[in-house]
C-alpha cells in the first residue's frame, strides 16, 4: 500500500526567512505532484515532476525529485505572507493506476 | 469556461438519510474522482472512474456509493451507513491517458450532519 508522508505538519516562519517540507513516500513511483489550498478553498496544482532529479521553479517556491531516495522538497525562499496556504503533494502508482494518493498536507503561517 | 461544478456547496444531512453531491465537469476529461478532506487532514480517496461505466473504490469506499453514466458527470451518495460523513467532499478530474495526472479539484461540498 502506497503511503505518503509530509513534515512538517505545521510551519511557522517569518517573512523573509527558508525553508524545506519533504514529502516522503513508501513505494515506486516517478510522478509526484504539489498543491496549494488556501483556507476553505479547493486545491489548485502547483508543480508536476516527472522523472528523476526533475526540478521545477515558480517565484518563490521550488519544487525538487529524487526517486531514489523516494522524497520530494518544496523550498520556500523569502517567504512573504501570500504563501500562506496548506500544501499538499501526491503521488501515482506505478503503472498510470489513475489513483492519486495524498500526504497529509503541511499547513504554512508566514507571519509579517 | 471550462472547468468541475460541486453541488450543493453545503448540505446538511439528518442521522439516517441518504444525501447525493453532484459533481459536472465540462473539461471532457476522462477520469473522475471523488476525495474526502477532514480538519487538519490530507485527501482520501473515495471513489474513482476511469471510463463511463466503469469505476474502482479508493481507502475510504464503505458507506459510499457512485455511478458514471455520462462522462461529464459523477455523483457521489453518501448513505446512512456512513457512520461519520460530516466532511468537505472534493470532486476531481483529469485526463486518463496522458503521463501527468494533473487534477483539477471543484470548489468543495461540505456535508454537515445534524
Amino acid at each position: 500500500e502506497l503511503k505518503v508522508e509530509q513534515n512538517p505538519l505545521f510551519l511557522s516562519m517569518q517573512e523573509g526567512k527558508n525553508y524545506t517540507i519533504y514529502c516522503n513516500y513508501s513505494t515506486t513511483s516517478d510522478r509526484l505532484y504539489w498543491y496549494r489550498q488556501d483556507p476553505g478553498k479547493s486545491l489548485e496544482s502547483l508543480f508536476v515532476l516527472l522523472s528523476n532529479g526533475a526540478v521545477k521553479q515558480e517565484g518563490r517556491l521550488m519544487a525538487s525529485l529524487d526517486t531514489k531516495a523516494r522524497l520530494s522538497t518544496l523550498h520556500i525562499t523569502a517567504a512573504v505572507h501570500d504563501l500562506s496556504a496548506t500544501y499538499f503533494c501526491a503521488v501515482d502508482m506505478r503503472g498510470n493506476t489513475g489513483k492519486l494518493i495524498f500526504g497529509q498536507g503541511t499547513t504554512l503561517q508566514v507571519k509579517p | 469556461d471550462g472547468g468541475i461544478t460541486q453541488s450543493p456547496k453545503y448540505l446538511f444531512r439528518k442521522e439516517g438519510q441518504n444525501v447525493t453531491l453532484s459533481c459536472e465537469q465540462n473539461l471532457n476529461h476522462d477520469a473522475m474522482y471523488w476525495y474526502r478532506q477532514d480538519p487538519g487532514q490530507g485527501l482520501r480517496l473515495i471513489y474513482y472512474s476511469q471510463i463511463v461505466n466503469d469505476f474502482q473504490k479508493g481507502d475510504i469506499a464503505e458507506g459510499y456509493s457512485v455511478s458514471r453514466e455520462k462522462k461529464e458527470s459523477f455523483p457521489l451518495t453518501v448513505t446512512s451507513a456512513q457512520k461519520n460523513p460530516t466532511a468537505f467532499y472534493l470532486c476531481a478530474s483529469s485526463y486518463a491517458a496522458r503521463r501527468a495526472n494533473v487534477l483539477t479539484f471543484g470548489a468543495g461540498s461540505r456535508l454537515t450532519v445534524l
